[in-house]
């Protein structure tokens, strides 16, 4: 199985704060990568698809970037509804993994 | 409006058995493979199963082969999880989730509200 790391676990920040979120995988998944936004007691919401496509009503802030193992998603300032825990997953090949997630945090 | 409802969860005790279902509505079943992803209490997100459009094609987490079965009756709009030989490990909460746009790549675009599943005597 293709694991998928996410770093850091937890991220302090600041509204109007740019955001970075990594997340690596032991083998290349091409582009095959989505990324999801969950807040407590929420289903996951889906952000990006392909690694760098946004999800129609997604705001602008959002964007993916990367390709083969290395994925970043960077919110370019962080609103009041953007904290949440975000989580990548990989589409490359069964199993289905997702990262451990990143809980985002005000500071 | 795509809406998804699953139904099905509840206590059994470890060994035992349950069946969630989830209702779909809004859009055509058939068309789109289907998933269950749970989410064990204040952990991550973790994929259990998913099924083709057609439900001929089935693919499992090593966790759960050959304890859960997907199935799908797209007359009935509905997806479900059988689980047989429970484990205190597989408390969750469940969720169904339907495949973006029905080319057979596996992320979810839309989710249901999840059901609890909580295995413990």
């Amino acid at each position: 199985d293709i694991q998928m790391t996410q770093s850091p676990s937890t991220l302090s920040a600041s509204v109007g704060d740019r955001v970075t979120i990594t997340c690596r995988a032991s083998q290349s998944t091409s582009s095959w990568l989505a990324w999801y936004q969950q807040k407590p007691g929420k289903a996951p919401k889906l952000l990006i698809y392909k690694a760098s496509s946004l999800e129609s009503g997604v705001p602008s802030r959002f964007s993916g970037s990367g390709s083969g193992t290395e994925f970043t998603l960077t919110i370019s300032s962080l609103q009041p509804d953007d904290f949440a825990t975000y989580y990548c997953q990989q589409y490359s090949s069964f199993a289905l993994t997702f990262g451990g997630g990143t809980k985002v945090e005000i500071k | 409006e795509v809406q998804m409802l699953e139904s099905g969860g509840g206590l059994v005790q470890p060994g035992g058995s349950l069946r969630l279902s989830c209702a779909a509505s809004g859009f055509t079943l058939s068309t789109y493979a289907m998933t269950w992803v749970r989410q064990a209490p204040g952990k991550g997100l973790e994929w259990v199963s998913g099924i083709s459009g057609s439900g001929d094609r089935t693919y499992y987490a090593d966790s759960v082969k050959g304890r859960f079965t997907i199935s799908r009756d797209n007359s009935k709009n509905s997806l479900y999880l059988r689980m047989n030989s429970l484990r205190a490990e597989d408390t969750a909460v469940y969720y169904c989730a339907k495949e973006r746009d029905g080319s057979a790549y596996y992320f979810f675009d839309y989710w249901g509200q999840g059901t609890l599943v909580t295995v413990s005597s």
